[in-house]
């Protein structure tokens, strides 16, 4: 079955260091990646994405993501860190089969910004 | 703000009753979709719509049902609600049902079953 790992719940970084959120997927076929970020009582918004062709992805806010096929991996990057980048992570594969899409969403990692 | 709204934003009820929750697409997308976010179960695909019609289903309860209307929002109605049912669910829309297309998504509702 198709799934998303986010290993790590809560992560704490102090403003100004670099930034890696990890992200394993179980697809069988090429994925549709995608990280999404929720800010507090906020709706989700959509980082990055990675569909097909160059590995490492840009992103707003920063943001890049490199796609790892032989790890089954999606890592989110930032060199620097921001106290506004403090948010709930998410990331998604996307699922096509049959004309529908829908999301498969990890757990989640919440990140910390220390002043 | 991605265009996507959603009402109401908060909505407090008692078990046993009946809710139902508003979406409006950003303006051009046909498609609509439903989540549900909660402490247990994370963020989790309830049901999709494509231009009125239902397209797929995830874990969506037998209690809960959705619609989508001619002028394209989208309607989830709750039943014999639970104290599980308590969750934020999000509406999301894209402009078609294919991967390729990203979601856009709502604010939320916070339901609280009390």
């Amino acid at each position: 079955a198709q799934s998303v790992t986010q290993p790590d719940i809560h992560i704490t970084v102090s403003e100004g260091a670099s930034l890696e959120l990890r992200c394993n997927y179980s697809y069988g076929a090429t994925p549709y990646l995608f990280w999404y970020v929720q800010s507090p009582g906020q709706g989700l918004q959509l980082l990055l994405k990675y569909f097909s062709g160059d590995t490492l992805v840009q992103g707003i806010k920063g943001f890049e993501a490199e796609f790892k096929r032989s790890q089954s991996s999606f890592n989110l990057r930032k060199p620097s860190v921001h106290w506004s980048d403090a948010a709930e992570y998410f990331c998604a594969v996307g699922l096509w089969s049959g004309g529908y899409n829908k999301l498969i969403f990890g757990a989640g990692t919440r990140l910390a910004v220390h002043p | 703000d991605s265009g996507v709204t959603q009402t109401p934003k908060h909505l407090i009820t008692a078990t046993g009753q009946r809710v139902t929750l508003r979406c409006s697409p950003r303006s051009g997308d046909l498609s609509v979709y439903w989540y549900q976010q909660s402490l247990d179960q994370g963020l989790q695909f309830l049901i999709q719509y494509y231009n009125g019609e239902e397209r797929a289903k995830g874990n969506i309860l037998e209690r809960f049902s959705a619609q989508q209307f001619p002028d394209l929002h989208s309607e989830l109605n709750l039943s014999s609600l639970e104290l599980g049912d308590s969750a934020l669910y999000f509406c999301a829309s894209s402009v078609a049902p294919t991967s390729t297309h990203e979601q856009y998504f709502g604010p939320g509702t916070r339901l609280t079953v009390t």
